[in-house]
């Protein structure tokens, strides 16, 4: 196991467009996170999963937003009706208990 | 709530001199800090952490931190700054609130390092 890999790496989408990024966490690893970085700004937490349960959304996490990890393995993050504003890095990490987390290298989502 | 303030956006050191990134925290728990770091392009990397053993934390090239309850501080030094050593640094606190386990980054500082 190489870490937590995130797909695509770069990702440019009109307006509107919906867009959907995969996170492959550590494979022993039962927490998974989802993090937004804005230019010049630290991540930004939007939401985590214990195995295949989401239990924990932040407001950031808009109802365009939507976060999956059907199997507890994989996690997708797709965005429906993408905006300008949604434009950042997608961090995806994982960790075994919360603490002691290993990121990804992040999907760059440009929104033009 | 848990919070992070990192004092300096911008930090410029010469190579070979001593590196000081300030950071000051604000939590209702005991917290567990962390220093990532962030080079362009490229993953977050942790450098050290503290999670209430030791108050001197020794992490990766040779990057250390104090965590100073009585100051609620948790400064990063290095005594001697490498030109690889130029980068992003986050200053993080983990909330241990419901025991999510997620992070709070602060805002970052960019350190510069000339030659």
């Amino acid at each position: 196991d190489t870490g937590v890999s995130q797909d695509p790496r770069h990702k440019i989408t009109k307006r509107g467009q919906n867009v959907t990024f995969r996170c492959d966490p550590i494979s022993e690893h039962n927490r998974l996170y989802w993090y937004r970085q804005t230019l010049g700004q630290g991540p930004e937490f939007l939401t985590y999963f214990q195995n295949e349960a989401q239990l924990e959304k932040s407001r950031l996490l808009s109802d365009r937003f939507s976060a999956e990890r059907p199997k507890g393995s994989f996690s997708t993050l797709e965005i429906q009706r993408t905006e300008q504003g949604d434009s950042a890095m997608y961090l995806c990490a994982s960790s075994p208990e919360g603490i002691g987390y290993t990121f990804g290298s992040g999907t760059r989502l440009t929104v033009v | 709530a848990q919070s992070v303030t990192q004092l300096d956006s911008h930090v410029s050191v010469s190579e070979g001199t001593p590196v000081l990134l300030r950071c000051n925290y604000s939590s209702s728990y005991s917290p567990s800090l962390f220093w990532y770091v962030q080079h362009p392009n490229k993953g977050l990397q942790l450098l050290l952490k503290y999670t209430s053993a030791a108050t001197l934390v020794k992490g990766i090239n040779g990057f250390e931190a104090e965590f100073k309850k009585s100051e609620t501080s948790f400064h990063l030094t290095k005594p001697s700054a490498h030109m690889s050593d130029a980068a992003e640094y986050f200053c993080v606190v983990s909330s241990s609130g419901g025991n999510t386990g997620k992070l709070i980054f602060g805002q970052g500082t960019t350190l510069q390092v000339k030659p």
